[in-house]
């Protein structure tokens, strides 16, 4: 699976947009990006996944870009719950599903 | 209505005892995994099953055993308890096809004195 590099923290205001930004150089064309994260104390949640569009959901969007080396979480009006550990993770779907999580990034909203 | 459910949520015990947390899913899903998170914070795959049958198994030692009895419950039992294992464990769960996004529970905090 694709290493991947995010910032160590980020900072939002609250009800601005976060813009959580991951490279992934050297994903290879079979593989999927996964973003999941960690509020305090919980479990890890999952956000979304793409390949190579565009998606949105519910929770987020996730923009890949065209060449596929990097992508951003974009939730559009954060709030004070979304204070959580970000995880971008790229993997493919075939074969051992092992999800294997780096650093992530510190997100806080500040109200 | 809970997606992954574990028990105990805390645990707390003694070196050298021998302990169990379980986990349940009620998602119909196939494969199931324990994560182990340490006080550095650092979340790592542990086991996974599939339809009953170990198909992870990263390097952990041989005090560690899962028991997945069927597809929705995998257990696991935890010799010899040593200090460094306290941790945070999470137990998760995806279907076998398509993206197979995974679904955490609360995670059981584990404590050896």
């Amino acid at each position: 699976d694709a290493k991947t590099t995010q910032p160590p923290s980020m900072d939002c205001a609250e009800g601005r947009a976060a813009n959580l930004p991951c490279n992934h150089s050297t994903i290879s064309g079979n593989e999927y990006v996964y973003w999941y994260r960690q509020i305090h104390s919980q479990g890890p949640q999952y956000i979304i996944h793409g390949l190579k569009n565009n998606e949105t959901n519910e929770m987020a969007s996730l923009i890949i870009t065209e060449d596929r080396k990097s992508s951003t979480l974009i939730l559009p009006h954060a709030t004070l719950r979304d204070t959580a550990v970000y995880y971008c993770i790229v993997r493919g779907i075939q074969g051992a599903q092992k999800l294997v999580f780096g650093q992530g990034t510190r997100l806080t909203i500040n109200p | 209505d809970t997606a992954v459910s574990q028990t105990p949520k805390y645990l707390v015990t003694q070196m050298g005892n021998d302990k169990s947390i379980k986990c349940e899913q009620n998602l119909g899903h196939d494969t199931m995994y324990w994560y182990k998170q340490d006080s550095k914070k650092f979340l790592k795959i542990m086991f996974s099953y599939n339809n009953k049958e170990l198909i992870i198994n990263e390097t952990v030692p041989n005090r560690f055993s899962p028991k997945s009895p069927d597809k929705a419950h995998l257990n696991l039992h935890i010799n010899s308890l040593e200090l460094g294992d306290s941790a945070v464990y999470f137990c998760a769960s995806s279907s076998g096809t398509g993206p197979r996004e995974q679904y955490f529970g609360p995670g059981t905090r584990l404590t050896v004195t």
